[in-house]
């Protein structure tokens, strides 16, 4: 079964600071990775996706996101945080398969001026 | 990318009542999906759509609680019925389109139960 762990409920980052959020994966064979993004009574917006090819994805926003097959991570950074980008984040996985999108339980980001 | 509509937006219904929300997309789409995402909480699976066949639930989620219908490639309802306050969450309706690995979201209903 397919799982995402986001450890952190949380993240406080001042503007103009970098920024990373946290997530590692369970999957059986390789994984298809994604992050999204929830701003306040918004509907979801699809960030960036790792599914081969060069394990630092750039994404929308000036986000990116390093795969760490190893240490089965795929943590979200950006180099300088804006307090726009306060929001709730989630990471997600799916096999290779027809299989839907398994949810971490997000990161919310304040961004602090 | 595929745009999704969901109506209602946002509800607020009796206990004991059910609700059918409508997903629009404005493209044919062989994969749809449905979940849950309760207050402060991520989004959980209730049940794989595709056109042509059953849909298909996760566990704790029942037909007969959630009876959902896709009569076409690009719309599908999900009806929650006899509706009890553990029911007030957001509903969002997910599609994959063809050829596409990522999955888009509508933007959801907010449904509340008294």
């Amino acid at each position: 079964a397919q799982s995402v762990a986001q450890p952190e409920d949380q993240v406080n980052v001042a503007e103009g600071n970098p920024l990373t959020v946290k997530c590692t994966y369970s999957v059986s064979g390789n994984p298809y990775l994604f992050w999204y993004v929830q701003y306040p009574n918004r509907g979801l917006q699809f960030l960036l996706k790792y599914i081969t090819g060069d394990n630092l994805v750039k994404g929308s926003y000036g986000f990116e996101a390093e795969f760490n097959k190893s240490q089965t991570s795929f943590h979200l950074k950006k180099p300088s945080a804006l307090v726009s980008d306060s929001a709730l984040y989630f990471c997600a996985v799916r096999d290779t398969g027809n299989t839907p999108l398994v949810f971490g339980k997000g990161t919310r980001l304040s961004v602090i001026a | 990318s595929a745009v999704i509509s969901q109506k209602p937006s946002r509800d607020i219904c009796q206990r004991g009542t059910s609700l059918t929300i409508q997903c629009q997309v404005d493209s044919q789409v062989t994969m749809m999906f449905w979940y849950r995402q309760q207050p402060g909480q991520s989004l959980t699976l209730i049940a794989t759509a595709n056109q042509g066949s059953e849909a298909t639930y996760e566990s704790g989620f029942v037909i007969d609680k959630f009876p959902i219908s896709r009569p076409n490639l690009t719309f599908s309802t999900l009806t929650v019925s006899n509706m009890s306050p553990e029911d007030s969450s957001i509903y969002l309706c997910s599609v994959r389109a063809g050829g596409r690995d990522e999955q888009f979201f509508g933007p959801g209903t907010r449904l509340t139960v008294l």
